[in-house]
């Protein structure tokens, strides 16, 4: 069954400090991953796009990383800010026009 | 560059009542998906459109329909509302329904919050 997992479900770090959320997958065949930032009732919006080759992608103070083999992600968030607080969203592509599957996301609230 | 804009932000209605929510792509794409977000959950894929037409559809009853307009925008209908309807809809553009030669990255908008009493 084609599914994304996210760990933890939710996750509260002081500001300044970093963090690393994870995604493991069972969706096959695999064309791309995704991470979104979704704030508090507002549409989700991308952070990164990796495909199969990618290993690393940055985009500012987050890096995601992808192990394709062993079908895991994770998003890393550096000298964490109070707006980065929101629900991170995994989500993965296969090939073609078929419908994206997404993970439940990861809330995360950075406290000062 | 105007983003992808929905209407209404809110709505409130009744079990039984029907809702339209409407949805303008990113300038360029001409591809609408359609996602419904309950509390806590992430997104659930309920159709898409593409050249008006519906081309993919999750697991969705036919109280579910949709439309799409020649200048790309839709619409989400829903009839007899049920309480466990109330969820955040998203709409989402893309250029073609699998990005073409890209990575068709989907852009969202921000959502019509329905809640059904």
């Amino acid at each position: 069954k084609n599914q994304v997992e996210q760990s933890p479900q939710s996750l509260i770090i002081l500001e300044g400090k970093n963090c690393t959320l994870q995604c493991n997958y069972t969706v096959s065949p695999f064309s791309n991953l995704r991470w979104y930032k979704q704030d508090t009732g507002r549409g989700p919006v991308s952070l990164t796009i990796m495909t199969f080759s990618e290993n690393t992608k940055s985009n500012g103070r987050y890096t995601a990383t992808l192990d394709a083999d062993t079908k895991q992600s994770s998003l890393h968030i550096t000298a964490s800010q109070l707006s980065d607080s929101a629900s991170y969203i995994c989500v993965v592509a296969r090939p073609g026009n078929t419908p994206l599957v997404f993970g439940k996301g990861t809330r995360l609230s950075v406290i000062a | 560059d105007a983003g992808v804009t929905q209407s209404p932000t809110h709505l409130i209605k009744t079990r039984g009542q029907q809702v339209t929510l409407r949805c303008s792509p990113k300038s360029g794409h001409d591809t609408v998906s359609w996602y419904q977000q309950a509390l806590g959950q992430g997104p659930q894929f309920i159709f898409q459109y593409y050249e008006e037409e519906e081309r993919q559809r999750g697991n969705f009853p036919d109280r579910f329909s949709g439309h799409q307009y020649p200048n790309y925008s839709s619409e989400l209908n829903v009839n007899a509302l049920l309480l466990g309807d109330s969820a955040l809809y998203l709409c989402a553009s893309s250029y073609r329904p699998s990005g073409g030669r890209g990575t068709g990255e989907l852009f969202f908008g921000e959502g019509s919050r329905l809640t059904v009493l």
